[in-house]
């Protein structure tokens, strides 16, 4: 079965300042995908970035960037120029073919003004 | 348009009540999911459909009883719950039935439920 781990609670960022949040997983598929959602105080689980277990180049997506290191299975979103609206939880997810997807267990990054 | 909505935002009932969520999309997805999180936790899948067929069920108790009248709609329709059930339910669709592993999730704003 997969699995996602985020070893990362809780992380706090001086505004403008770059974070990253780590993503570690697990699988014996050899084509995959990771995905990053954040998730403000509202509810709502917006999707961030995707990085296919083939794609040749680190994804990126605006100030959103995700450091792929195959061998060692992590993917850990890069935030640059960190914005107070950053501040929320910040999940790491992994398709489970026909299902759903399979989340780690978040971190909730403040960004300090 | 990559918009999932979902009513009501928030919901109180009470243990011997019967109430539905709702969740609509028009972005002509063929699967529609819906993911309970508990306070603190991550979402966890409950249901999937594809065209419209129950096609997982992560052995969820029989008083959530899920229905998909047609492509566009996701229905959870709720039936003496218990105080643990009380959760945020997010309903989610992606494009295609065929589980791609690079397709996106798209969820919706979720309902906030409260059993009393």
């Amino acid at each position: 079965a997969q699995k996602i781990t985020q070893t990362q609670p809780g992380m706090f960022v001086q505004e403008k300042e770059a974070v990253t949040l780590d993503c570690t997983y697990d699988t014996s598929d050899p084509s995959y995908g990771l995905f990053w959602y954040k998730q403000p105080s509202s509810g709502e689980m917006i999707f961030l970035i995707y990085q296919g277990s083939y794609d040749q180049q680190n994804a990126t997506e605006g100030r959103y960037s995700l450091n792929f290191q195959k061998a060692r299975k992590s993917a850990n979103l890069v935030i640059s120029a960190s914005q107070l609206g950053d501040s929320a939880m910040y999940f790491c997810a992994m398709r489970e073919g026909v299902g759903g997807m399979r989340f780690g267990a978040g971190t909730r990054l403040t960004v300090k003004p | 348009d990559t918009e999932v909505t979902q009513t009501p935002k928030h919901l109180v009932m009470g243990m011997t009540n019967k109430k539905s969520l709702k969740c609509e999309q028009h972005m002509g997805h063929r699967a529609m999911y819906w993911y309970k999180q508990k306070a603190k936790k991550p979402p966890e899948l409950m249901f999937v459909y594809s065209y419209e067929k129950l096609s997982i069920n992560e052995s969820v108790p029989s008083r959530f009883s899920p229905e998909c009248p047609n492509s566009s709609l996701l229905n959870l329709h709720l039936h003496a719950l218990q105080p643990e059930d009380s959760a945020l339910y997010l309903c989610a669709s992606s494009p295609s039935a065929r589980g791609r592993v690079g397709e996106t999730q798209y969820f919706g704003p979720g309902t906030r439920l409260l059993v009393l």
